[in-house]
């Protein structure tokens, strides 16, 4: 079975600081990642996705790949009360329909 | 606007009762996929279909089951239900994957709260 580990604990920023996640994975042959962010009460939507190593960014929001250390992280800059969410990784292997998600990171953003 | 609907936001059975929970999506996408959410778990896959009457366990499919008989549609039933089974449901469908480096989002509906009492 494939893992994703996303470390556990709820992480507090201050409004306008960077927020940092990060999320490793056991399947080497893993191809695609996914960051979702959920809201209190809502299902989940897609962020962020990544492929190739290095960063990809998109608005406030980095996502950063490293295959040969197993690890995607996401950064997000100029943090907002909006950000305010659990933050799940996901992982896809190729050719696979299915992904592999962690257990999430819990993001508050304090004015 | 893509979109994925569950028969029921909320939802409160009995124990030894027969469930079903109904996905439908409007995106044409081969994939379906049912999941459970609970609290310090994340997110598990149950069972997921990539075609119709076709299905494939997940990582926690003991005591549920599903049919796909028309590709929009995906059920998943709780043949008994019991309290452990009490959680967030959620489904998703995606379009087939093949090709590296193609965004193959999963799309997921509302979620269904199941309480079993």
């Amino acid at each position: 079975q494939k893992e994703v580990e996303q470390n556990s604990g709820p992480l507090s920023v201050p409004e306008g600081a960077i927020a940092s996640l990060n999320c490793t994975y056991s399947d080497r042959g893993s191809q695609s990642f996914f960051w979702y962010r959920q809201y209190s009460g809502k299902s989940p939507e897609l962020i962020m996705f990544i492929y190739s190593n290095g960063d990809k960014e998109d608005g406030r929001f980095t996502a950063q790949l490293n295959k040969a250390s197993q690890y995607v992280s996401l950064l997000i800059r100029d943090s907002q009360p909006s950000d305010s969410a659990t933050y799940l990784c996901a992982v896809m292997g190729h050719g696979n329909n299915r992904l592999a998600f962690g257990k999430g990171n819990q993001v508050v953003v304090i004015p | 606007d893509v979109k994925v609907t569950q028969s029921s936001r909320y939802l409160v059975k009995r124990t030894g009762e027969k469930v079903f929970l109904e996905c439908v999506q409007d995106m044409d996408h081969e994939n379906m996929f049912w999941y459970r959410q609970d609290p310090g778990l994340g997110l598990r896959l149950i069972y997921f279909s990539y075609d119709v009457k076709m299905k494939e366990k997940g990582d926690i499919p003991e005591g549920y089951s599903v049919s796909r008989e028309k590709k929009e549609r995906f059920s998943l039933i709780l043949e008994s239900a019991s309290t452990n089974q009490t959680s967030m449901y959620l489904c998703a469908s995606t379009q087939r994957t093949g090709s590296i480096g193609i965004q193959y989002e999963q799309y997921f509906g509302p979620g269904t709260r199941l309480t079993v009492t």
